[in-house]
């Protein structure tokens, strides 16, 4: 079964650190990529996305993200983060052909210093 | 105007109890999700319709029932609520024709059986 795998459970940084999630997916075919951000309370919001093309993908809010098809990756970076961007941090998965089903991670917990 | 809302934001109710949580999108779609996040912030899919169709149906006890009255609804009903059915549960919503699978996320109905 395709799985999602989040190396990071929970990271603190200061405010300017950079930051880099991982994530690494299992299925060797086609897929399209995700990354969503729940701010405490709230709904998931998408970050940025991976459907084709070039495998660098900038997000909202300074997010951008690095497909690396020969290692089943897909990180998710920042070169200087802030307060507001405290959350929980899921990467996410849909295998081509199957109707949609986003495969979750188990989701990486930032607390950003002030 | 909200792209995906639900209805309660807050359900708290007791064990054997049967209740309704409701969801609405007005982006068009055809595909509408329900997803469960547990006490650990995992998130896994529930169910999936398309076009009123039901195409994704998980591991879920059959106490879980959901209802597609049209393309813009998804309602999900449980009945005999018990204790660990405590989540948080996120309706989506995407437009899967085109091939695309980025999912609209609800603000999420905090259901807490005691």
């Amino acid at each position: 079964a395709q799985s999602v795998s989040q190396h990071n459970h929970h990271v603190i940084l200061s405010e300017a650190a950079s930051l880099e999630l991982g994530c690494n997916y299992s299925y060797g075919g086609t897929v399209n990529l995700f990354w969503y951000v729940q701010y405490p309370g709230q709904h998931l919001q998408l970050l940025l996305k991976y459907f084709s093309g070039d495998p660098l993908v900038k997000g909202i809010k300074g997010f951008e993200a690095e497909f690396i098809k020969s290692k089943f990756s897909f990180n998710l970076r920042k070169p200087s983060v802030q307060w507001s961007d405290t959350a929980e941090y899921f990467c996410a998965v849909t295998v081509a052909g199957s109707q949609g089903n986003l495969i979750f991670g188990k989701g990486t917990k930032l607390s950003v210093k002030p | 105007d909200t792209a995906v809302s639900q209805t309660p934001k807050y359900l708290v109710t007791q064990m054997g109890n049967d209740k309704s949580i409701k969801c609405e999108q007005n982006l068009g779609h055809d595909t509408m999700y329900w997803y469960k996040q547990d006490s650990k912030k995992f998130l896994k899919i529930m169910f999936s319709y398309n076009n009123k169709e039901l195409i994704i149906n998980e591991t879920v006890p059959n106490r879980f029932s959901p209802k597609s009255p049209d393309k813009a609804h998804l309602n999900l009903h449980i009945n005999s609520l018990e204790l660990g059915d405590s989540a948080v549960y996120f309706c989506a919503s995407s437009q899967i024709g085109t091939g695309f699978y980025e999912q609209y996320f609800g603000p999420g109905t905090r259901l807490t059986v005691t």
